[in-house]
């Protein structure tokens, strides 16, 4: 089972931020947490993951809450293009990932 | 560098029939992942193999459903007398370590039983 909570849907203005949050209360401290984003028809995507600090690429940003209990992943202008289902997940060294239903993103012009 | 390739990007089996889908891993990745993902649902985890070895296979049915990762060639999943419920898109992955790294996916195979 998914150790993520994330909502089901949300929704943004193209050329808005986009602030997708994550739940993952009984995170333990060496789980990572990684973002994956799955477009239409497509296999998912990576997008970023971090430890403790906040992390930025070209993509997105991770701000990761000081007790890392929660994260959030920031889009800083979202686009037609990033409409898609995010998925949060934890990862420890030596277990597979696991995917939870994520939040499917839609972006309005 | 090529991405993952998967073929068939589209299988269709007759109830019973056999399936194989292939896994090419990006060049230089030696771990190989396979997922399911049924329709509207999220994948599923079913297999982890580094090359001639099974890791991992918490995920898999026990029963008609089987992969592997030569030392030479492809990752295959194989999926005997299928059957309706197997009707999925099944996804590869693979990454070049297996710490906490990123997994990159294939385009999927999008399996339809009839």
């Amino acid at each position: 089972d998914a150790k993520t909570t994330q909502p089901n849907s949300m929704e943004s203005n193209e050329e808005e931020p986009v602030h997708l949050p994550c739940n993952h209360s009984t995170i333990s401290g060496t789980d990572y947490i990684h973002w994956y984003r799955q477009l239409p028809s497509q296999g998912p995507e990576y997008v970023i993951h971090g430890l403790t600090s906040n992390v930025n690429n070209r993509m997105a940003s991770l701000a990761i809450a000081e007790d890392r209990k929660s994260s959030t992943l920031i889009l800083h202008r979202a686009t037609l293009r990033d409409a898609a289902v995010y998925y949060c997940i934890l990862t420890n060294y030596g277990q597979n990932f696991v995917f939870g239903p994520g939040t499917r993103l839609s972006v309005l012009p | 560098n090529a991405g993952v390739m998967q073929n068939p990007r589209h299988l269709v089996r007759r109830r019973g029939q056999e399936a194989r889908l292939r896994c090419s891993p990006m060049k230089g990745h030696s771990h190989v992942y396979w997922y399911r993902q049924l329709p509207e649902e999220g994948l599923k985890f079913m297999v982890y193999l580094q090359k001639e070895n099974i890791i991992d296979e918490s995920g898999m049915p026990k029963e008609r459903f089987s992969a592997e990762f030569p030392k030479e060639g492809p990752s295959i999943l194989r999926i005997q007398q299928v059957v309706r419920g197997d009707s999925a898109a099944y996804f590869c992955a693979s990454s070049p370590q297996v710490l906490n790294y990123e997994q990159y996916f294939g385009p999927g195979t999008r399996l339809t039983v009839t």
